[in-house]
């Protein structure tokens, strides 16, 4: 089954409204990093975050590990925060799996 | 800043013709991994190393060869294209170990197979 499940799969906000993004993954992950990718764009990371709660800007992420989940809060949305927000877990010392990440959309 | 390079962004492929990708990073990291992303699939991986020298089988390998002569060097090789691989490859680069470091990505190679 995906290791990685992230909802919701697509949000549509208001400008200024607040995002709630989530990420579980079934296996034990020793890193987590959340990556914004733009339309047609590469994979910007925003944060890295295995455990606790980090801050950056308007985003905010917690990772639960032992329940296996994390969050990426992002607070009053712009609209280019719209494109695709995709959660990754480092699996041993090498492997990265990624979700299929959440469609943002944030219009004026 | 941690730099990945990728080499072409863009290429055009015939059928049965040979296909090699290049990447490049100078971040000194040891680990190099190649990424499919496919609408409805996400982010797969296909061939990773962890120095050079090595090369290591992804979750999808099949069709695709990978070469890392050097640290800064990971190539991705299409033998024989087909249309299937038609696709963005994403090239990015990490610390090995149980490290909290994080992964650094390319700006991607669009391969059109025709």
């Amino acid at each position: 089954g995906q290791q990685v499940q992230q909802s919701p799969s697509s949000l549509v906000l208001q400008e200024g409204e607040n995002a709630e993004l989530q990420c579980n993954f079934s296996s034990t992950a020793t890193q987590l990093q959340w990556f914004y990718q733009s339309p047609g764009g590469s994979l910007v990371s925003l944060l890295s975050n295995p455990s606790g709660t980090k801050h950056t800007g308007r985003l905010t992420s917690t990772t639960v590990t032992k329940e296996r989940r994390s969050s990426l809060h992002i607070s009053s949305s712009q609209t280019t925060d719209s494109g695709t927000y995709l959660c990754a877990i480092k699996r041993g010392n090498y492997k990265y799996v990624f979700g299929a990440g959440t469609r943002l959309k944030v219009i004026a | 800043e941690a730099a990945v390079t990728q080499s072409p962004r863009n290429k055009v492929a015939v059928t049965g013709g040979k296909v090699t990708l290049s990447c490049n990073q100078t971040n000194n990291h040891n680990n190099m991994y190649w990424y499919r992303q496919d609408t409805g699939h996400g982010l797969r991986l296909i061939h990773y190393s962890y120095g050079a020298g090595s090369t290591e089988k992804g979750d999808i390998p099949d069709g695709y060869k990978a070469s890392r002569p050097s640290q800064e060097n990971f190539s991705l090789i299409l033998e024989l294209a087909t249309p299937s691989q038609t696709s963005v490859y994403f090239c990015a680069s990490g610390d090995g170990g149980q490290s909290n470091t994080e992964v650094f990505f390319g700006k991607g190679t669009r391969l059109t197979v025709v």
